[in-house]
Formats: C-alpha cells, sequence, structure tokens
C-alpha cells in the first residue's frame, strides 16, 4: 500500500521555467490537497480538489494551477518558477472532505535560482 | 493575530520527563482539533485527534479547552524517539468547505 507518492522529491529550476510535481494516492481518496511549507509560516494551502473534476483554490493559489482528471492523480504546476515559490511542497489526501485524517506524500523540496 | 498559535521552542527535555505544549485558536466556530507529528525534513503524520472530552493514547495525553480556545498535548516519560515538531491543527467549517489550519509547530528535543 504505496498512500500518497509524490515526485519528484528534489528539483532545482531557474526562475522562469516551468515544471509538473506530480502526486497520486492508492486509497482511493476523494479529497486531495496540494501544501507548501515555509519557515515559520506552517503548512499553507495552495489547491485543493473534492473529487475527480473538481478543484479550487486554497490560500495561496497565485502561480500554480491544478487539474483532477481521476481520483488517484492530482498534478501542480508552476507556470513561471519565480524564487518566491522555493518551498517544500506536500501533496495530502484524505477520504472525504469532513474526515480529519489528512495522509501526507514525503514532500518535494523546490529550488528556484 | 493567526488563526492557530503555537510557542515554536524548541523545548529541551531530558529523557523521561513530562512535556506539555499548548495550542491557541482564534476562531470560536472551529470544529476540530488535531496534533500532527513531524519529523526532521519528513511529512506530517497524525499523532492524535482531540476530544472534548480529552483523550489519552499511551505516553500521550490531548485536551481541548473551548472557552479559553486551546487545546494541550501532554507527553509522559519522554523518549529520545519523541524528538520531532508537534503542529497543532484546527478544522473549521466556511463557506468553502472544511478548512483545515495549521500551526507554526512546537520543536521537542529529548535528551539523554
Amino acid at each position: 500500500n504505496a498512500g500518497v507518492t509524490q515526485t519528484p522529491k528534489f528539483q532545482v529550476l531557474k526562475t522562469g521555467q516551468s515544471m509538473t510535481l506530480q502526486c497520486a494516492q492508492d486509497m482511493n481518496h476523494e479529497y486531495m490537497s496540494w501544501y507548501r511549507q515555509d519557515p515559520g509560516m506552517g503548512l499553507r494551502l495552495i489547491h485543493y480538489s473534492v473529487g475527480a473534476g473538481i478543484t479550487d483554490q486554497g490560500e495561496v493559489p497565485n502561480g500554480y494551477n491544478v487539474s483532477r482528471s481521476t481520483t488517484e492523480d492530482f498534478p501542480l504546476r508552476l507556470l513561471s518558477a519565480a524564487p518566491s515559490q522555493t518551498s517544500v511542497y506536500f501533496c495530502a489526501s484524505r477520504r472525504r472532505e469532513r474526515s480529519g485524517e489528512l495522509f501526507f506524500g514525503e514532500g518535494s523540496r523546490l529550488t528556484v535560482l | 493575530r493567526k488563526e492557530v498559535e503555537q510557542d515554536p521552542g524548541p523545548f529541551n527535555v531530558p529523557e523521561g520527563a513530562t512535556v506539555a505544549f499548548n495550542c491557541t485558536y482564534s476562531n470560536s466556530a472551529s470544529q476540530s482539533f488535531f496534533w500532527y507529528r513531524q519529523d526532521c525534513r519528513k511529512e506530517p503524520k497524525l499523532l492524535m485527534s482531540v476530544y472534548s472530552s480529552g483523550n489519552e493514547d499511551g505516553r500521550f495525553t490531548a485536551q481541548l479547552n473551548r472557552a479559553s480556545q486551546y487545546i494541550s498535548l501532554l507527553i509522559r516519560d519522554s523518549k529520545l524517539s519523541d524528538s520531532a515538531t508537534y503542529l497543532c491543527v484546527v478544522n473549521r467549517l466556511t463557506g468553502g468547505g472544511n478548512k483545515l489550519t495549521f500551526g507554526t509547530g512546537t520543536q521537542l528535543k529529548v535528551e539523554l
């Protein structure tokens, strides 16, 4: 049982480049989300999805796009990377939006030069 | 004021000590509460939910005080393996659905 799988684990980008962080879960969870974690800021919600075909913005959505074509996958796209997007990104899922336990992926460390 | 506030620590305690963390939340409409544990350079994992009546899981006890709007985590007989950052998480129902807000975490270092 893999849980939530994120790739890549590490990435270095130059300003202006684009990339996609992949996230997949095998628990048949309806709810999936992307967070970024920065020192002193806590985890902040970027985008989330309550089911296939449904996405919505979180607290810090600017500069990021998401899509949810299947229950399993929820990729995060950085359109034009900026140094302010240097962070650790976590994908997380839960069975339903109302259930409390979030299952996190191992994280993706992104550096934008 | 932040919606969820925690003392960042670090709390340096000797093995076997009892240590307690508090977390305050600002929105009285908050409905459910959790403690997550995050090891260094790892992902957060659910430690325990916090119920109104208080709940215990082995050496860990969580309590909720709605009147004063804080939750607490007590760790008895600390182990070296308890060294981690403990995240307070508050869930609130909004017009856009359930909103989970994470505290910035309290760092615990258990020493020999």
